[in-house]
Order: C-alpha cells, then structure tokens, then sequence
C-alpha cells in the first residue's frame, strides 16, 4: 500500500533553516511527483511546491520563492523540503503529498502523517 | 492567487444530504476541470474524497459526489453519518500552473 513517511517535529528559531523527509513505498516514485503542503495552527492548507520525481522539475508558491528548496533522492524514494530564513509565522504542520508526474497541483492522492515545525526564540 | 471561497461552516443532521460550494473565477475552477475535494478530521492529514471535479478514489463511499458549474464546484454528502463531521477543502488547479485551496469548511453533524 502507498505509505509517505515524514520525518520527526522540529523547532527552529527564526532565521534558522529546516529541512523535512518524505519516505515513499508501495509505488513507483519517480512515477509520480511529490507537492509540499502546510497548515498553521487552526488555518487551512497552503499549497507550497512541487517536485517532480520522475527529471527533478520545480514548481514553488510565488510567496515562497528563495526561501524553499525542494529535492528528491530516488535511490532512497525520500522527498526533502527546505525552508530558510524562518519566520514565526512558519510556524505550522508540512505535509508532503503525493502528486501528477508532470503538473503541480492537479489533486494530492496520498498524504504523510504531517511534521510539526514550530518557530519559536 | 487569492483562494477559493468555501462557507466557514455547514451543519446537517444523520441521514440528510448537505452541499459544499468552492467558488472561484475563470482562471481556477471555471477553467479546468482539475477540481478536488479533501476531508480532514482534527489532527489527521487531509484524504482525498474527489478529483477532477467528479471522480472518487477507490475506497471513498459514493455517498459523496462532485459537480461543477461555471466557476463554482460543489461537494454533496448524501446519507449524512456522525463519522462525516470534519474539515472539508477544495482545490483547483489554475492558470498559474499551480494549485490553490479554499479556505476550508467544517461540517458539522448534528
């Protein structure tokens, strides 16, 4: 079955950097492409970028240009996410979500269990 | 790309059918037809309940369907049931060539 892992909570204080993982299995990774999705505290979603896994292609929210990197490691089927320059209002649960080969966003079919990072001096 | 209008909330009893509506513009819903919904129970991630605006996944009951007209996409749970209470959102994809979600909906079962 599709599982997306996702490393463990972290707290950073701002200005630091946090870089979250994103295990696949049960599927083909470089099949499909990977989006980075989060929520702060009693917010809705926010769609961040996305990672194809198939030729390495990015696509990244305009708001978070230059401060968010995201890469995959096929050999391991692991997606990464960094995020510099933390802010508290980054404060928030990243999700990864398994997403189209070639086009960001067109629906999120799997989702990890979420990763809390809290930013906090 | 401002996000798409959903109602903060809605409210039905067990067995009656509600409507969520996702309102966007012509460069979002009105646009493709790449629309999904997501439902999510508090501090559980999301789970995909219906993409390209009308398509469920396998394993989510057809007591949920999707629709779409003009700029406005609709979700519908017949049947309603206690375990049905949750978060809802929608999503689009746009003419950015990236996604954005609605502001989200909480259902409530009464």
């Amino acid at each position: 079955q599709v599982q997306l892992v996702q490393s463990g909570a972290e707290v950073k204080k701002p200005g630091a950097s946090v870089k979250v993982s994103c295990k696949a299995s049960g599927y083909t990774f470089t099949s499909y492409g990977i989006s980075w999705v989060r929520q702060a505290p009693g917010q809705g979603l926010e769609w961040m970028g996305w990672i194809s896994a198939y030729n390495g292609n990015t696509n990244y929210a305009q708001k978070l240009q230059g401060r968010v990197t995201m890469t995959t490691d096929t050999s391991t089927s692991t997606a990464y996410m960094e995020l510099r320059s933390l802010r508290s209002d980054d404060t928030a649960v990243y999700y990864c979500a398994r997403s189209d080969i070639a086009v960001a966003g067109v629906s999120f079919d799997y989702w990890g269990q979420g990763t809390l990072v809290t930013v906090s001096s | 790309q401002s996000a798409l209008t959903q109602p903060a909330s809605v409210s039905g009893s067990p067995g009656q059918s509600i409507t969520i509506s996702c309102t966007g513009t012509s460069s979002d819903v009105g646009g493709y037809n790449y629309v999904s919904w997501y439902q999510q129970h508090p501090g559980k991630a999301p789970k995909l309940m219906i993409y390209d605006v009308s398509n469920r996944p396998s394993g989510v009951s057809n007591r949920f369907s999707g629709s779409k007209s003009g700029n406005t996409a609709s979700l519908t749970i017949s049947g309603l049931q206690a375990e049905d209470e949750a978060d809802y959102y929608c999503s689009s994809y746009t003419s950015s060539s990236t996604p954005v979600f609605g502001g989200g909906t909480k259902l409530t079962v009464l």
